[in-house]
């Protein structure tokens, strides 16, 4: 398929490294965020969320830190692999507001 | 479907004409949403629906860009008269309401010569 873009930020990280991309958010009415995996020629798809009452989420592999207080997001991905190259996106939203997607960082993992 | 369907795939136009994208959102789920992601920038907000009303049409470009959505399932985005400048990949994504997590389709191409 065909990039997503061309000239996002890019996270080059060894496998087997941890990764960690971050993201500021610009609304601070917003309660909900959300990591989204953009692989190339496909749909966004959600790695995992966290509301405001929260300011560490963990998954598999994937831990979400919030920090209210300077609006930052970041995705930390332990044990990175080859297959979690791809396009990172945070996403924002605040009560009846449609989310809202930042730029988007590029990692790319050297096997 | 398992999940959001999405149709073309591809569709390749030249400037002037019309198109429209088509979405299948997942069933049950009550809000549908489209956006647009041009190479080198990130997914802007074009237009959510919940059930067959859109709330929010904030994000249409112009008034060459219009949806509908019918028996609270399937939406047609329509761009009218296209401009090189619509050329993007459009997602359509549904969620079971509007606050949750929002599933994306693949994605229709447009490209307008």
């Amino acid at each position: 398929g065909e990039s997503v873009g061309l000239h996002l930020p890019t996270l080059s990280v060894q496998e087997g490294d941890n990764s960690i991309i971050n993201c500021a958010y610009s609304n601070s009415a917003s309660d909900y965020f959300i990591w989204y995996k953009q692989e190339s020629g496909k749909g966004p798809q959600f790695i995992i969320d966290i509301r405001s009452n929260m300011d560490k989420r963990q998954g598999q592999r994937v831990t979400v830190l919030l920090n209210k207080t300077v609006k930052h997001l970041s995705l930390q991905i332990a044990a990175t692999q080859p297959g979690d190259s791809a396009v990172y996106f945070c996403a924002e939203k605040g009560g009846n507001t449609p989310l809202v997607f930042g730029k988007g960082t590029r990692l790319s993992v050297i096997a | 479907g398992a999940g959001v369907s999405q149709s073309p795939s591809n569709k390749v136009t030249e400037k002037g004409k019309d198109v429209e994208l088509r979405c299948d959102p997942i069933s049950g789920h009550t809000a549908l949403y489209w956006y647009r992601q041009s190479l080198g920038q990130g997914l802007e907000f074009l237009i959510y629906f919940q059930g067959n009303s859109a709330p929010d049409k904030s994000g249409l470009p112009s008034d060459r860009f219009s949806a509908e959505r019918t028996g609270g399932s399937v939406s047609t985005l329509t761009i009218q008269r296209t401009q090189q400048e619509d050329s993007a990949v459009y997602l359509c994504a549904s969620s079971r309401d509007h606050t949750g997590e929002l599933f994306f389709g693949e994605g229709s191409r447009l490209t307008v010569l």
